[in-house]
């Protein structure tokens, strides 16, 4: 799977718009970008996928660059419940083995009350 | 309901000891999963079986040996326990296909074993 690059740690204030960044440069044409978070002492829960196009969810919005080489994840309204690990992960749907998910550092979420 | 749910959430042992962790799914996915997340966090898959059946073995000593009676069950069963293997252990779940990329995976809540 291709490799992706978050910031280790980001912080922002309640209520305020949040941008998490992810690179992936080396991504191909079959590969999802899927986002995971992970709050404290819990299992990672999904948040959003997309391909190429921008994707909104109850959760989150995805904005994917038009070359695909990075992504930013967007939580409109930052809430201390949204205090996380944020993983960014490549999958190449197509590929053998390709219900594994491979996660990386991720980007840790501070929220500011 | 829990979806993803795992037993024991917490499990200390001495080293040496032989321990099981038990996970079950209600949501009728047919793969299911082990990951390890050590001491730096770091989330590692080490085992998924589709409909009872081992599709991936990531390098994992052969102490441990997933078991899977049925597609809603996947245990994890860990022998001559050593001090490494201190970890939270997540199992979890996903469907296939299509399905898999509206739903994503789910994960239980970890066990958080400790050898001692």
């Amino acid at each position: 799977d291709a490799k992706t690059t978050q910031p280790n740690s980001m912080e922002s204030n309640e209520e305020e718009p949040v941008h998490l960044p992810c690179n992936h440069s080396t991504i191909s044409g079959t590969d999802y970008i899927h986002w995971y978070r992970q709050l404290p002492s819990q299992g990672p829960e999904y948040v959003i996928h997309g391909l190429t196009s921008n994707v909104n969810n109850r959760m989150a919005s995805l904005a994917i660059a038009e070359d695909r080489k990075s992504s930013t994840l967007i939580l409109h309204r930052a809430t201390l419940r949204d205090a996380a690990v944020y993983y960014c992960i490549l999958r190449d749907e197509w590929a053998a083995g390709a219900n594994n998910l491979f996660f990386g550092t991720g980007t840790r979420l501070t929220v500011i009350p | 309901d829990t979806a993803v749910s795992q037993t024991p959430k917490y499990l200390v042992t001495q080293m040496g000891n032989d321990k099981s962790i038990k996970c079950e799914q209600n949501l009728g996915h047919d793969t299911m999963y082990w990951y390890k997340q050590d001491s730096k966090k770091f989330l590692k898959i080490m085992f998924s079986y589709n409909n009872k059946e081992l599709i991936i073995n990531e390098t994992v000593p052969n102490r441990f040996s997933p078991k899977s009676p049925d597609k809603a069950h996947l245990n994890l069963h860990i022998n001559s326990l050593e001090l490494g293997d201190s970890a939270v252990y997540f199992c979890a779940s996903s469907p296939q296909g299509g399905h898999l990329l509206i739903y994503g995976y789910t994960f239980g809540s970890g066990t958080r074993l400790t050898v001692v």
